[in-house]
């Protein structure tokens, strides 16, 4: 039962464009979200988090937003860039779980000239 | 001066045979993870040790037998191969607790024929 959802499994974008990734959850329970980015023949690596008691969380070109009541949440990407190129991957657990963090799909990303 | 590492990194073999993969992190963090990324894509956990004890353990086949000699070690043993092994096997460490950043190691490519 997959109960983090990406929908999109692919995304193309002008760099210096938004990019913008969705996210659907739906487990009610979970409170902390993250963002992954992996390139090809790595492991994923840690991009951004937000947790349930926000709305929004910045960092540099990335904010992740979260709706609770629509159990989603979103990363925008402003601007783009080429070396944003990758394979996004949405993730959300439970305090005191362990770290079990449930995955999406994914989305792959490409920053076009 | 890898934070996490798996060895090895590609692994092909027959259907029966039984194989190890081995992850070491020298982030000094005390929770380690296994996870299983499909032919879909679907990153999905498979255990977790703390300090040497398993305190995350998903369905998954008797087969699979996870080892934590020490907090910086976490190995994955593998019995009786099966075709729908093959995957790629994801290590990760913590410390301890949902919200902390997990750090993957680059992989491990296994092809079961």
């Amino acid at each position: 039962d997959q109960q983090v959802k990406q929908n999109s499994p692919s995304l193309s974008v002008q760099e210096g464009r938004i990019s913008i990734l969705n996210c659907d959850y739906t487990n009610s329970m979970f409170d902390y979200f993250l963002w992954y980015k992996k390139y090809p023949a790595e492991g994923p690596t840690f991009l951004i988090s937000i947790s349930s008691i926000k709305d929004k969380n910045e960092d540099g070109r990335f904010t992740v937003f979260l709706n609770k009541s629509a159990k989603h949440l979103s990363l925008h990407i402003v601007p783009s860039q080429p070396g944003d190129s990758a394979v996004y991957f949405c993730a959300a657990t439970l305090t005191d779980s362990w770290g079990k963090l449930q995955f999406g799909a994914g989305t792959q990303v490409v920053v076009t000239p | 001066d890898t934070a996490v590492s798996q060895t090895p990194k590609y692994l092909v073999t027959q259907m029966g045979n039984d194989k190890s993969i081995k992850c070491e992190q020298n982030l000094g963090h005390d929770t380690m993870y296994w996870y299983k990324q499909d032919s879909k894509k679907f990153l999905k956990i498979m255990f977790s040790y703390n300090n040497k004890e398993l305190i995350i353990n998903e369905t998954v086949p008797n087969r699979f037998s996870p080892k934590s000699p020490d907090k910086a070690h976490l190995n994955l043993h593998i019995n009786s191969l099966e075709l729908g092994d093959s995957a790629v096997y994801f290590c990760a460490s913590t410390f301890g607790g949902s919200q902390e950043t997990q750090y993957f190691g680059p992989g491990t490519r296994l092809l079961v024929l």
